[in-house]
């Protein structure tokens, strides 16, 4: 089964500092690659995705992710954070094989930025 | 607008009882998925199914069982409630085809078994 990584825990950062959030996973086949976030009380929303292409994907908010297939990476990254991306951010990896594509989350970042 | 609806915000059950999470999306979406949401470890996926009848397991069904009786609706039962199932409960919906393949997400149903 396919598991993904999320490394940081809990990241704190002052407003206007720039952000990386790692993520790797296992699965060596074809895959699709999502950033979500949580913002405090809300429901999970989609912040980017790669499904093919140009591995440097942009999203929302000024969010951008690299995929790095020989690293098995799609890290996230912002290079000027707000107080209003504090929230909690999660990895996700769909495996494109068969019918049945289970959809994989890492344990999640809580990113805190100080104002 | 994508809506995946959960059928309870907040749910209180006693040890023991048989709980129904219900779960209906509106956009004809091939594949369900069963969250549980827990501090610190993200989200766990118990269940999905990518067809009407179908379902595999996930990463932690034990506890669980799901019910996919029609295309729209993917039901959660938990057969015997126990304390260390109190979290909050997430359902998603996803087209199953290539392009576009994000998961949208219900709002979550916050259950304490007591």
């Amino acid at each position: 089964a396919q598991s993904v990584s999320q490394h940081n825990h809990h990241v704190i950062l002052s407003e206007a500092a720039s952000l990386e959030l790692g993520c790797n996973y296992s699965y060596g086949g074809t895959v699709n690659l999502f950033w979500y976030v949580q913002y405090p009380g809300q429901h999970l929303q989609l912040l980017l995705k790669y499904f093919s292409g140009d591995p440097l994907v942009k999203g929302i908010k000024g969010f951008e992710a690299e995929f790095i297939k020989s690293k098995f990476s799609f890290n996230l990254r912002k290079p000027s954070v707000q107080w209003s991306d504090t929230a909690e951010y999660f990895c996700a990896v769909n495996e494109l094989s068969g019918s049945a594509r289970q959809l994989t989350f890492g344990s999640g970042t809580q990113l805190t930025v100080l104002p | 607008d994508v809506k995946v609806t959960q059928s309870s915000r907040y749910l209180v059950k006693r040890t023991g009882e048989k709980v129904f999470l219900e779960c209906v999306q509106d956009m004809d979406h091939e594949n369900m998925f069963w969250y549980r949401q827990d501090p610190g470890l993200g989200l766990r996926l118990i269940y999905f199914s990518y067809d009407v009848k179908m379902k595999e397991k996930g990463d932690i069904p034990e506890g669980y069982s799901v019910s996919r009786e029609k295309k729209e609706r993917f039901s959660l039962i938990l057969e015997s409630a126990s304390t260390n199932q109190t979290s909050m409960y997430l359902c998603a919906s996803q087209t199953r085809g290539g392009g576009d393949t994000e998961a949208f997400f219900g709002q979550g149903t916050r259950l304490t078994v007591v």
